[in-house]
């Protein structure tokens, strides 16, 4: 079983201060993509990331791909109260498309 | 935007009973997936498809689960005798291609078996 464990779990921030959530596994993933998840709706895809060491930006969060493939990072800069939500990161195998997903960081930003 | 639409959004169930969830994929994509997310618990693989059949599935999909696209459009998962633990939120998934090809989620359905 290829396990992702994303850290904190819970996060409750002010605005405007800056965040990282981590997910970590001991597996290697060809990719890794991370979602945000809203009450009563389903994952949407904020960004995937390939190639080991390789880092995204989307306007103030960024995100990085392990060296090794095996962990991901998603900073945000400057947190909004419209970041507030459920965080998620997936990886994905060599060979199909079963995404193994983390269990979620909870992220509230106070204004 | 093109988007992946579920029904109904909540079932609910009695133990034994046979359920079907409905989703329509988005029409130009060919991969399709269904997940689960039992409350509080990460959200789990269920099964690929992809070319009328079935290209991947998890432990979890035994064999009281069965998928089918109908009719070209439709695309169904069917719990033959709910148990209880079945209660979670069903997801289904679309992607145009394979491996780093972005999934597209539905909103769920939340089945509930009494």
């Amino acid at each position: 079983t290829q396990l992702l464990e994303q850290s904190p779990q819970f996060l409750s921030i002010q605005e405007g201060e800056n965040l990282t959530v981590y997910c970590n596994s001991s597996s290697v993933f060809s990719s890794l993509q991370w979602y945000r998840q809203e009450p009563g709706e389903g994952p949407v895809l904020l960004v995937t990331v390939v190639t080991g060491g390789e880092v995204k930006k989307l306007k103030r969060l960024t995100f990085q791909f392990g060296d090794a493939r095996k962990d991901s990072s998603l900073h945000i800069t400057a947190a909004q109260p419209g970041d507030t939500g459920l965080y998620l990161c997936a990886g994905v195998r060599n060979a199909g498309n079963m995404l193994t997903f983390g269990g979620g960081t909870r992220l509230m930003v106070k204004p | 935007e093109p988007e992946v639409t579920q029904t109904p959004s909540h079932q609910v169930t009695q133990m034994g009973q046979e359920v079907i969830l409905r989703c329509v994929p988005i029409s130009n994509h060919l991969y399709f997936y269904w997940y689960r997310q039992i409350l509080g618990q990460k959200v789990e693989f269920l099964v690929s498809f992809y070319n009328n059949e079935i290209s991947e599935k998890s432990e979890i999909f035994d064999d009281q689960f069965s998928v089918e696209r109908p009719d070209g459009s439709n695309f169904t998962l069917k719990i033959r005798s709910t148990k209880l633990e079945d209660s979670a939120m069903y997801f289904c998934a679309s992607s145009p291609g394979q491996g780093h090809s972005p999934l597209h989620f539905g909103n769920g359905t939340r089945l509930t078996v009494t």
